[in-house]
């Protein structure tokens, strides 16, 4: 399988606090993407970095990829009850095709 | 929700019965791709298209086929529905050029084999 891995699983933070999510994959890639997928609906785009990017920032989303390590976090910061969903990270590799890891489920507590 | 719109939204179908599920797309974008998610394994790529009339495996492909006859629909039919292939389907479309573009997603058809 191609597909990459986020670590934790499910993640539980109280609104205020950052919330760090892991993602590690296995191939040599042209960009890595985060989506958010709230309950019953389809992902959302969030933010990507290219594979000669180190750190990306949008809003409260900060974002880091170690190409050595095949591996990317996203940081949320100052979390809040909407953030609530799970999140993926995803891999488009340089024969065009987009690889999902298994997802961080992340919950907000108010 | 990018103009994507995937039909029907649920089906219950029984075993060994082909079904058909449609990907409409407004966007005029090139890529289409067809994924489906189930608990544990995120979601996992079926077929994808570049073009009318081109399309591609990806890594779950065995007893799924697809075609694209015209920019805006992607069909994706299960010759024969298995109970394996319960999932929720997702259409997914991308402009890809400038390159490294995102995906943009429908909000999914729940698929349930009998």
């Amino acid at each position: 399988s191609q597909q990459g891995e986020e670590d934790p699983q499910a993640l539980s933070i109280q609104e205020g606090e950052n919330a760090t999510m892991n993602c590690s994959y296995k191939t040599s890639i042209n960009n890595l993407q985060w989506y958010r997928q709230n309950s019953g609906r389809g992902l959302v785009h969030l933010i990507l970095i290219r594979s000669n990017e180190r750190e990306k920032h949008s809003g409260r989303l900060r974002v880091t990829l170690d190409t050595s390590k095949k591996s990317s976090s996203l940081l949320i910061t100052a979390s809040r009850a909407a953030d609530t969903a799970s999140y993926f990270c995803a891999t488009e590799n340089t024969g065009n095709q987009f690889y999902f890891g298994t997802g961080t489920s992340l919950t907000v507590i108010p | 929700d990018a103009g994507i719109t995937q039909s029907p939204r649920h089906k219950v179908t029984e075993t060994g019965t082909p079904v058909t599920l449609r990907c409409h797309q407004t966007e005029n974008h090139r890529y289409m791709y067809w994924y489906r998610q189930d608990p544990g394994h995120g979601l996992r790529l079926i077929h994808y298209s570049y073009g009318v009339k081109d399309t591609d495996k990806g890594e779950v492909s065995d007893g799924y086929s697809v075609s694209r006859s015209k920019t805006e629909d992607f069909l994706l039919t299960l010759e024969s529905a298995t109970s394996s292939q319960t999932s929720v389907y997702f259409c997914a479309i991308s402009e890809r050029l400038p390159y490294n573009s995102p995906l943009h997603f429908g909000n999914g058809t729940r698929l349930t084999v009998t």
